[in-house]
């Protein structure tokens, strides 16, 4: 079946630094979906990639799909403590079943 | 607008219990998902409905049963519990918006332990 990897699984920053995230998925996907998760919460939608190649931005964070569909990254720049949790793909392959990449979990250190 | 809500938020079973899980949402979506979160997992698909009277199986679906008799409300069972079945119980509705499905409404969770 699909996959839709994850990766890092963890990442540490120092406040201020950087992060990213990279969701690859085994097949072409139609659409592809961002949630973040704060600790003891529940997935909060972000941002959905519809186009080939699309790049969109959210303040600090930018999000980008691939021009095969396979792909895609979360970028923040300068992160802040407020950015703490676990950012989630979700991928969807042209119907209503989506699939969750493992997440990733920020750390950020003041 | 109450958006996505669950119960229970917490429940804990003994091995061979039986409970149910109520998700309810008051967004009109047609579809809706049940996912269990295990650390390090992410989120697995249950079972999903694409309508009222509907239901489908989705990546881990054994030892659960779901009922979506009214379009608001999305059921999930365990007829027998284990404790494997021990996770994060969340529910989540959604739309169609013709290429798919739209944003992913996510209820606050329930926590079930099964001892």
């Amino acid at each position: 079946g699909q996959q839709v990897m994850q990766i890092p699984q963890y990442q540490h920053v120092q406040e201020g630094e950087d992060f990213t995230t990279y969701c690859n998925s085994s097949t072409t996907l139609s659409n592809i979906q961002w949630y973040k998760q704060r600790p003891g919460g529940h997935p909060v939608f972000l941002i959905q990639l519809v186009k080939s190649g699309e790049v969109k931005k959210q303040k600090r964070l930018t999000f980008q799909f691939g021009e095969a569909k396979k792909n895609s990254s979360l970028h923040i720049t300068a992160t802040q403590t407020t950015d703490v949790g676990t950012y989630f793909c979700a991928g969807l392959r042209g119907s209503y079943i989506p699939t969750f990449g493992r997440g990733t979990s920020l750390i950020v250190h003041p | 607008n109450a958006g996505v809500t669950q119960t229970p938020k917490f429940r804990v079973l003994k091995t061979g219990q039986s409970m149910t899980l109520l998700c309810a949402q008051d967004m009109n979506h047609e579809y809706m998902y049940w996912y269990r979160q295990d650390p390090g997992m992410g989120l697995r698909l249950i079972h999903y409905s694409v309508g009222e009277g509907t239901t489908a199986k989705g990546e881990v679906p054994d030892g659960y049963n779901v009922s979506r008799l009214k379009k608001q409300n999305f059921l999930l069972g365990l007829e027998s519990a284990a404790p494997s079945q021990t996770s994060v119980y969340f529910c989540a509705s959604s739309y169609s918006t013709g290429l798919g499905i739209g944003e992913q409404f996510f209820g606050p969770g329930t926590r079930l332990t099964v001892l």
